[in-house]
């Protein structure tokens, strides 16, 4: 199975501040297709996962443009910019390349 | 509007089989594969399985493909997930994800005596 290894555990952040996660995979998540099936989720407290970027790079419909992935291979970084008290929570990154497909254990965002 | 309502969940004694549903609306349905994700009290994600447009295809985690059975009906919009041999460890919050990218409410499955 794919690892998937998400830095760091936790974050504390100030408010208008930016946040960087990193995701690494233990292969190479491009596809045969030619795409990597990367994607990042944020799980607010009491709610179910939402998607934020898929394809590694690009913004799911009605996510702030604060929210940018990128990366390729095996590494991937997750960045946000001037975070606000609606971005705390639990990220996760995923990987659909490989079957069985895998997530990160998540990188907690809290507020410092 | 997307939506993705889970139902089915509850209480269930070890060793006894549960299915739950996962009824979709605002898309067609029948275009998407459709798939579902656990949470275990406190932990992470746990990817369970996907099932493609027609069912031609069904994929699932190794550790669990001889116990779950993910199925849908396109006529009825509805996903669906059978449940076997339940023991303590299959005791999360059930989520229903579609291939739009959006994911359901989450049901709460626990199993105990």
């Amino acid at each position: 199975d794919v690892v998937m290894t998400q830095t760091p555990v936790s974050l504390s952040v100030s408010l208008g501040n930016q946040a960087s996660i990193s995701c690494r995979s233990s292969q190479s998540l491009l596809h045969s297709d030619g795409n990597t099936y990367l994607s990042w989720y944020l799980q607010k407290p009491g709610q179910s996962p939402q998607l934020l970027i898929y394809l590694a790079s690009n913004r799911f419909s009605g996510v702030s443009n604060r929210f940018s992935g990128s990366g390729s291979g095996t590494d991937f970084t997750l960045k946000i910019s001037r975070v606000e008290p609606e971005d705390l929570g639990v990220y996760y990154c995923f990987q659909h390349t490989h079957l069985p497909y895998t997530f990160g254990a998540g990188t907690k965002l809290e507020l410092k | 509007e997307v939506k993705l309502v889970e139902s089915g969940g509850g209480l269930v004694q070890p060793g006894r089989s549960l299915k739950l549903s996962c009824a979709a609306s605002g898309f067609n349905f029948n275009d998407y594969w459709m798939g579902w994700v656990r949470q275990a009290p406190g932990k992470g994600l746990e990817w369970i399985g996907e099932i493609n447009k027609d069912s031609s295809t069904i994929n699932y985690t190794p550790s669990l493909k001889d116990k779950f059975t993910i199925s849908r009906d396109n006529a009825q919009n509805t996903l669906y997930l059978q449940m076997s041999k339940l023991g303590s460890e299959d005791t999360a919050i059930y989520y229903c994800a579609g291939g739009t990218g959006d994911w359901g409410q989450g049901v709460m499955v626990t199993v105990s005596s």
